[in-house]
């Protein structure tokens, strides 16, 4: 059974620093490509980035470029979303999915709710 | 950058009705466009792949069409659940890809 599974929620400060993770399991993690997606409260669904754990190859929606990094970890399935520093318009709940062959998402993971207030 | 703009913003109809949903990509993108079903709490739900076809045990009442820069979402005989937000999405420059504003599709 394929599963993704996101860690759970988070509250920061604005200028703090932050990772979630999303752990894949029951495919072939590093040939299958991985995006984010942020959810803004009451908002629509906005791509973040994409990354192919084989190689690492990675790339950003314009509007998310130098404000996030995405990377992963092949020896532990799991891919990363970070931030070296929070705003409070980070706070969304962001999902991880898992693109098919045909480069659509089939599988999401649960959501993980990053809430940056002082 | 391919935008995607979906309306109408809210369809409110009524169970048994048929919804159609609209989405217009910016610049053409064939027919790689997939729709999206959301429910609240809910992680997405991939509908349809390709502009027509039904991903894995979606019901036969969900069909899309489209090709280019025009493409419509078409569920027949709205059952309960069906009320939900409704996304599209375009993969035409992967690894590059964007997702319509979406629309609410609401009971009357």
């Amino acid at each position: 059974e394929v599963q993704l599974v996101q860690s759970g929620a988070e509250v920061k400060k604005p200028g703090e620093s932050l990772r979630i993770s999303c752990k894949g399991s029951g495919y072939g993690f590093t040939t299958s490509w991985i995006a984010w997606v942020r959810q803004q409260p009451g908002k629509g669904l906005e791509w973040v980035g994409t990354i192919y754990p084989a190689d690492s190859n990675t790339r950003y929606s314009p509007s998310f470029q130098g404000q996030v990094t995405i990377s992963v970890d092949k020896s532990i399935s799991t891919a990363y979303l970070q931030w070296s520093s929070l705003r409070a318009s980070d706070t969304a709940i962001y999902y991880c999915a898992k693109a098919d062959w045909q480069y659509y998402f089939n599988f999401w993971g649960q959501g993980a709710l990053v809430t940056v207030s002082s | 950058e391919i935008v995607l703009t979906q309306s109408p913003a809210t369809l409110s109809l009524s169970p048994g009705d048929t919804a159609t949903l609209s989405c217009r990509a910016s610049q053409s993108i064939s027919a790689f466009l997939a729709w999206y079903q959301q429910k609240p709490g809910q992680a997405p739900r991939l509908l349809i792949f390709d502009a027509t076809n039904r991903a894995t045990d979606v019901p036969a009442r969900f069909s899309g069409r489209g090709s280019g820069t025009d493409f419509t979402l078409t569920i027949s005989s709205l059952e309960p659940e069906d009320f939900a937000v409704y996304y599209c999405q375009q993969r035409y420059n992967w690894p590059l890809c964007s997702f319509g504003q979406g629309t609410r599709l609401e009971i009357k």
